[in-house]
């Protein structure tokens, strides 16, 4: 199975700073990358797929790089309503797999 | 408007078996695959398994395979997924999830989410 690692497992950061997320495969994966945004309680929502198509609705602070083995999510101006946890997810192979998640709160 | 929707919580016993239901509308039922994803409670995404609608052709992780099943009732629109016998690690938020098209198996619809308690 490919492994997902994501990094950092959490970070702080405050209302207009620049975030970024990564998500390393254990194996090539070419572009098959999707990163989702997760608040409590609430389901996981779909921000890119192809590791840099943003979704329709997305704000476009959100982008996305990468392919192969490294990825990246950015936030280029975070926003109070961007603190959640984010996952990225392979749909290169099966069984399809998932990072272990980034959670990113408020300094 | 596009959407899929669960059935309700439910409370088993460590051994029994569980069915959960995903009913799908606002869309063409056979043209997108279903997933199902669980989440236990603090912790991370996992996927287990998925069903083409089309012709009921299913995949599961290996970590599933013989506790679950995946079935779908195409006159109804609805993905059911079986979980055999139950142990209290399987206690988690279970959610189905429609994948964005055949080649980009990301999930941009996903349902509330079925809670599945498993407690003597």
């Amino acid at each position: 199975a490919v492994h997902l690692t994501q990094s950092p497992s959490s970070l702080s950061a405050s209302v207009g700073d620049r975030v970024t997320i990564t998500c390393r495969a254990s194996q090539d994966i070419s572009s098959a990358l999707a990163w989702y945004q997760q608040k409590p309680g609430k389901a996981p929502k779909l921000l890119m797929h192809d590791a840099s198509s943003l979704e329709s609705g997305v704000p476009s602070r959100f982008s996305g790089s990468g392919s192969g083995t490294d990825f990246t999510l950015t936030i280029s101006s975070l926003q109070p309503e961007d603190f959640a946890t984010y996952y990225c997810q392979q749909f290169n192979t099966y069984p399809l797999t998932f990072g272990g998640g980034t959670k990113v709160d408020i300094k | 408007q596009v959407q899929v929707v669960q059935s309700g919580a439910e409370v088993k016993k460590p051994g029994a078996s569980v069915r959960v239901s995903c009913k799908s509308s606002g869309y063409t039922f056979t043209s997108y695959f279903i997933h199902w994803v669980r989440q236990a409670p603090g912790q991370g995404l996992e996927w287990m398994a998925m069903i083409d609608p089309s012709g009921g052709s299913t995949t599961y992780a290996q970590k599933f395979q013989g506790r679950v099943t995946m079935t779908r009732d195409t006159s109804t629109s609805t993905v059911y997924m079986e979980l055999s016998t139950l142990r209290s690690e399987d206690t988690a938020l279970y959610y189905c999830a429609r994948a964005w098209s055949d080649l980009v198996q990301a999930f941009d619809i996903w349902g509330q989410g079925t809670m599945v308690t498993v407690s003597s």
